[in-house]
């Protein structure tokens, strides 16, 4: 079963501009992470934020994390085309050493150049 | 070094047929997962190895479905009497030990059951 809800669902946005995209879950959790996706194959790991923390950035992206809503979200800045992929959220659950992701249905980004 | 491979990249089958699907992992990586991804799904975790052991085989969907990792490096997801439902991109995914460790995937292995 998928923990992960993201929204929205597509995105289309002109190059240059910002993109925001959520994520919620339902479950208390230890770390949440984004990945990328792109043509339905191999995922890249983006970014990942802990459980007691709240905001992080990695370049052009920042992503927060509200543990009292369930919710999560990660804004590209200044977008490319190349950003043009299918982004993930995945949550783990528990404390166990190597515990699995559980992921969300994904966003469906467009960058038109 | 090298990152995780999948073999083969496509695989076609007929209904009933049984199929092998190889993950090499990165190279010092003890952990090792399998997940199924569907169209338009996020991917689901199948079950995951720590060394040569399935620590967690809680998404494997039935007994037709088996996995092993017998020297704690390349992994085989076995898949038994195969069926339409099974056609999906079947990834791999290998890791460092530790809970904020990042999982790297592979490219995926496509597989259609006709």
């Amino acid at each position: 079963s998928q923990q992960g809800e993201e929204d929205p669902q597509a995105l289309s946005i002109q190059e240059g501009e910002n993109a925001t995209m959520n994520c919620s879950y339902k479950t208390s959790i230890n770390n949440l992470q984004w990945y990328r996706q792109n043509s339905g194959r191999g995922l890249v790991h983006l970014i990942l934020i802990r459980s007691n923390e709240r905001e992080k950035h990695s370049g052009r992206l920042r992503v927060t994390l509200d543990t009292s809503k369930k919710s999560s979200s990660l804004l590209i800045t200044a977008s490319r085309a190349a950003d043009t992929a299918s982004y993930f959220c995945a949550t783990r659950n528990d404390t166990g050493a190597n515990s699995k992701l559980t992921f969300g249905k994904g966003i469906t980004l467009s960058v038109r150049p | 070094g090298a990152g995780v491979s999948q073999t083969p990249s496509n695989k076609v089958t007929e209904k009933g047929k049984y199929v092998e699907l190889r993950c090499d992992p990165i190279s010092g990586h003890t952990a090792l997962y399998w997940y199924r991804q569907s169209l338009g799904q996020g991917p689901e975790f199948l079950i995951y190895f720590q060394g040569t052991g399935a620590a967690d085989d809680s998404g494997l969907p039935n007994d037709r479905f088996f996995a092993v990792r017998p020297e704690g490096s390349v992994s085989t997801l076995k898949i038994q009497r195969t069926e339409r439902g099974d056609s999906a991109v079947y990834l791999c995914a290998s890791s460092l030990s530790g809970l904020f460790n990042e999982q790297f995937f592979g490219p995926g292995t496509r597989l259609t059951v006709l």
